[in-house]
């Protein structure tokens, strides 16, 4: 079936870091792929996505490719903010209805 | 405006009380969704609504029991809930498309706490 695999968190880093979360997924088709942002006490917010292979999702300073070859959707912004800290999921649908998550990802930025 | 409310954001209940959690979406979207998310976890399915008839259940008690009363209106009533219930309730919606890969759109959640 299909799954969705993330880094294990917490990831802590200091603010204007690099930061990657690494998502690799396994599906039969062609997904579509999306990275979901949930802040403390708060519900799910999409942050960017990606329908097909070579496709880039952007949005904040975020930025995802949709990698077929390496089965893989890697996140990463060039310069961290406090706000950014939060948790992050990574997910995929198809063609079911269904979204399917990873365990998701807690990054804490330190000023 | 890609905007999906709920409301009650927190509730606490009893055991033998009857409670209700609502949706809404102003979006056009056809599918909507319920998901029940434990701390520190992903979201787990609970129901989907297509077209305003309900198309997925994962196997969800009973004592849950989703209503959709028109296309952008999604209830889910509560009746003698267990204290491993308290959960965040998500719920979320979405475009129908022929070939899948719909993005969904969530909202605030709603915080229930079971006595």
């Amino acid at each position: 079936g299909n799954s969705v695999t993330q880094m294990e968190g917490p990831v802590t880093l200091s603010e204007e870091a690099f930061l990657t979360i690494n998502c690799t997924y396994t599906a039969t088709g062609y997904p579509s792929l999306f990275w979901y942002v949930q802040y403390p006490g708060e519900g799910l917010q999409l942050l960017l996505k990606a329908t097909k292979a070579d496709d880039k999702g952007s949005n904040k300073g975020f930025e995802a490719t949709y990698r077929k070859e390496t089965t893989s959707f890697h996140l990463e912004k060039g310069s961290v903010q406090v706000s950014d800290s939060a948790v992050y999921f990574c997910a995929l649908t198809d063609s079911s209805y269904k979204l399917i998550f990873g365990s998701g990802t807690r990054l804490l930025v330190r000023p | 405006d890609t905007e999906v409310t709920q409301t009650p954001k927190h509730l606490v209940m009893g055991m033998t009380n009857k409670k209700s959690l609502k949706c809404e979406q102003h979006m056009g979207h056809r599918a909507m969704y319920w998901y029940k998310q434990k701390a520190k976890k992903p979201p787990e399915l609970m129901f989907v609504y297509s077209y305003e008839k309900l198309s997925i259940n994962e196997s969800v008690p009973s004592r849950f029991s989703p209503e959709c009363p028109n296309s952008s209106l999604l209830n889910l009533h509560l009746h003698a809930l267990q204290p491993e219930d308290s959960a965040l309730y998500l719920c979320a919606s979405s475009q129908i498309l022929a070939g899948g890969g719909e993005t969904q759109y969530f909202g605030p959640g709603t915080r229930l706490l079971v006595l």
